[in-house]
């Protein structure tokens, strides 16, 4: 499958603790978004890469969320201090730089208890 | 900032009819893309259709098409010869031309489209 991976694909964890998620891009692709998507809303925007460089982060990117792509392939996504409001879809998506067509994965459903 | 308003929570359509999702957009921008993605149960996002702004060409992709209205900032999406398999959310979503920007997303809130048997 050469195709946007996610991975968990689910993560149930207590209030407090840290999560990280990992996406693989489709490996050509330059850009690497991360999206957040809450029950009965569209995705929104958190922030993205131009390969290694992470170029905008999004208001919604509290201090608690960092996210890397060290080597401009794989990128993490880690919450820290985890609370109820950030139970949600964690989408991540690639595209060729200037290409308008973006693959998304299939998401990392985060509850947290 | 851009806003994308999709106005029907939730449509349902008989099988091998015609149904048309509706999505109004606000932007100050005067070059831009926008888009309708498919989101099935299965939750990954498919791009059903593109549009350019510069283009009056209303785009089509086999059964789907829109209707770009870009005065009245309208961008709506027909499905015809709907099938079973179409069942799933359908998001509207906006992207500015930024030459070199970031080129994200902005979506609407989304239609949740039902097709009946």
């Amino acid at each position: 499958d050469t195709g946007v991976s996610q991975n968990p694909r689910h993560k149930i964890t207590k209030r407090g603790q840290n999560v990280t998620f990992r996406c693989d891009p489709i490996s050509e692709h330059n850009r690497l978004y991360w999206y957040r998507q809450t029950l009965g809303q569209g995705p929104e925007f958190l922030t993205y890469f131009q390969n290694e460089a992470q170029l905008e982060k999004s208001r919604l990117l509290s201090d608690r969320f960092s996210a890397e792509r060290p080597k401009g392939s794989f990128s993490t996504l880690e919450i820290q201090r985890t609370e109820q409001g950030d139970s949600a879809m964690y989408l991540c998506a690639s595209s060729f730089t200037g290409g308008t067509e973006a693959f998304f994965g299939q998401g990392t459903r985060l509850t947290v208890v | 900032a851009q806003t994308v308003t999709q106005s029907q929570p939730e449509m349902s359509v008989q099988e091998a009819e015609t149904v048309t999702l509706s999505c109004t957009y606000d932007t100050s921008e005067n070059n831009y893309y926008l888009f309708w993605y498919k989101q099935p149960p299965s939750r990954q996002m498919i791009l059903v259709i593109r549009q350019e702004a510069y283009k009056q060409q209303n785009a089509t992709e086999n059964r789907f098409s829109v209707n770009f209205q870009k005065a009245a900032k309208s961008f709506s999406l027909k499905i015809s010869d709907s099938q079973l398999g179409d069942t799933a959310m359908y998001f509207c979503a906006f992207m500015p031309y930024s030459g070199a920007g970031s080129y994200q997303l902005t979506f609407g809130k989304g239609t949740k489209l039902s097709v009946i048997p």
